[in-house]
């Protein structure tokens, strides 16, 4: 089946550029998506690219997507202390069977 | 964006006990509602798809009998454990789609279960 993986821990100091990857190994993706979730809360969708786009960009986040490797990264750029949480990449084909990937616990040092 | 709202957020209860959790799209209708589990440091395994009008869609694995989906309105899924145990104890995560074809998928705040 899909199969969507991220590694599991990530730490940066404050202020810093923090990168999250994730592959993929479903081909029909069109859907590729990001989410945070804070410690006992609900996952808040954070952004989500086609994939026909190879990037995206919004205030301090960047997506990218490599879809021939199918390689999907998330840059926080001026990493702060309130980004400290578990990021999710996710894939779907057209909004249907969403998979989802182990999330990725990110940790901001001051 | 669109907001999905659960209730309860957090809910103790007796072994036995049977708990509903109500999963809402606010300002938005869903056809289609997805009931999710997360167990501690876990990532979310989809339980079943709950589909406005008609019987949910259960993963391979989720007992239908043990957890009722109800999705009577298209602002409204609920999900019901029955005769709760302490196995059954997790945080369980709604989501809706406000669009389906744009791939959008909105989630609740989650509900956290403990069964004494």
């Amino acid at each position: 089946g899909e199969d969507v993986e991220q590694s599991l821990f990530l730490s940066v100091r404050e202020g810093d550029s923090s990168v999250i990857n994730c592959t993929y190994t479903d081909s029909s993706s069109t859907y590729l998506y990001w989410y945070k979730q804070e410690p006992g809360a609900g996952l808040q969708l954070l952004t989500y690219i086609f994939s026909n786009m190879d990037m995206k960009q919004d205030q301090r986040l960047t997506v990218l997507l490599n879809k021939k490797d199918k390689h999907l990264s998330l840059r926080i750029a001026d990493t702060q202390t309130g980004d400290s949480a578990i990021y999710f990449c996710a894939e779907s084909d057209y909004g249907q069977n969403f998979v989802f990937g182990p999330g990725t616990r990110l940790s901001v040092l001051p | 964006g669109a907001v999905v709202s659960q209730h309860p957020s957090w809910v103790i209860c007796k072994s036995g006990t049977s708990v509903k959790i109500e999963c809402r799209s606010l300002d938005f209708q869903a056809t289609t509602m997805f009931w999710y589990r997360q167990f501690p440091k876990q990532s979310l395994m989809l339980m079943a798809t709950s589909n406005e009008g008609s019987k949910a869609t259960y993963e391979q694995g989720v007992e239908k009998d043990k957890f009722l989906i109800n999705h009577a309105s298209l602002t409204l899924s609920t999900l019901t454990v029955t005769s709760a145990h302490p196995e059954d104890s997790s945080f369980y995560i709604c989501s809706a789609a406000a669009q389906m074809n744009t791939g959008e998928l909105f989630f609740g705040e989650g509900s956290r279960l403990t069964v004494l």
